[in-house]
């Protein structure tokens, strides 16, 4: 079982409506949940962080932990051409060194239609 | 303005040549990373740095070399013993090592 699972869709949708990313996980020792937005030959930019269970609301975007079932949401609001990307969860946790590691979902991509 | 650059943003190899990508951040971070990304894959960490002078291996690390000799740069080579070396590349930093990590644009490295 990997670590990260994230459905890959794609998932296409028409402007205006509500999309719903999510991601389960298998270690409990993950401390950290961030989403990140990857536009086609970028690099990603950080959307979302959160570290505790329950939900965190930034204008359209909602991200929303449930660390009981091991499993964090993105949600967008009135979605619109220019959220067409690739989000990636990622979750982090501990190297040997002391320093926060990034272990990454393979990524949905999402393409809102006009 | 301040970010984290890399260069160049195509690069080309022959077979068994070594090519080494560049990674400069003005962002006082002390920790480094480089990524790879493969089409439809989610990001492997191939190789991070907390402090100059200092670096880890990642998840992927065969076939690469890395070197920090200045707070603001981290090079990786891509080595002749890396088979598989078609891929988008990503360099990050974080403050610490503990805090969020910011990319860079990426490099797309492929092989002739």
């Amino acid at each position: 079982q990997k670590e990260v699972e994230q459905d890959p869709g794609p998932l296409s949708v028409p402007e205006g409506a509500i999309v719903s990313l999510n991601c389960t996980y298998s270690n409990s020792a993950f401390q950290y949940f961030m989403w990140y937005r990857q536009y086609s030959r970028k690099g990603p930019e950080l959307l979302m962080y959160t570290y505790s269970s329950g939900n965190k609301e930034d204008g359209r975007f909602t991200a929303q932990v449930d660390k009981s079932s091991k499993y964090i949401s993105l949600f967008i609001r009135d979605s619109q051409p220019s959220d067409s990307a690739t989000y990636l969860c990622a979750m982090t946790t501990l190297t040997q060194g002391g320093s926060e590691k990034l272990v990454f979902g393979k990524g949905t991509k999402l393409t809102v239609n006009p | 303005d301040g970010g984290i650059t890399q260069s160049p943003k195509y690069l080309f190899r022959k077979e068994g040549q070594n090519v080494t990508l560049s990674c400069e951040q003005n962002l006082n971070h002390d920790a480094m990373y480089w990524y790879r990304q493969d089409p439809g894959q989610g990001l492997r960490l191939i190789y991070y740095s907390q402090i100059v002078n200092d670096f880890q291996k990642g998840d992927i690390a065969e076939g690469y070399s890395v070197s920090r000799e200045k707070k603001e740069s981290f090079p990786l080579t891509v080595t002749s013993a890396q088979k598989n070396p078609t891929a988008f590349y990503l360099c990050a930093s974080s403050l610490s090592g503990r805090e969020t990590q910011y990319f860079g644009p990426g490099t797309r490295l492929l092989v002739l």
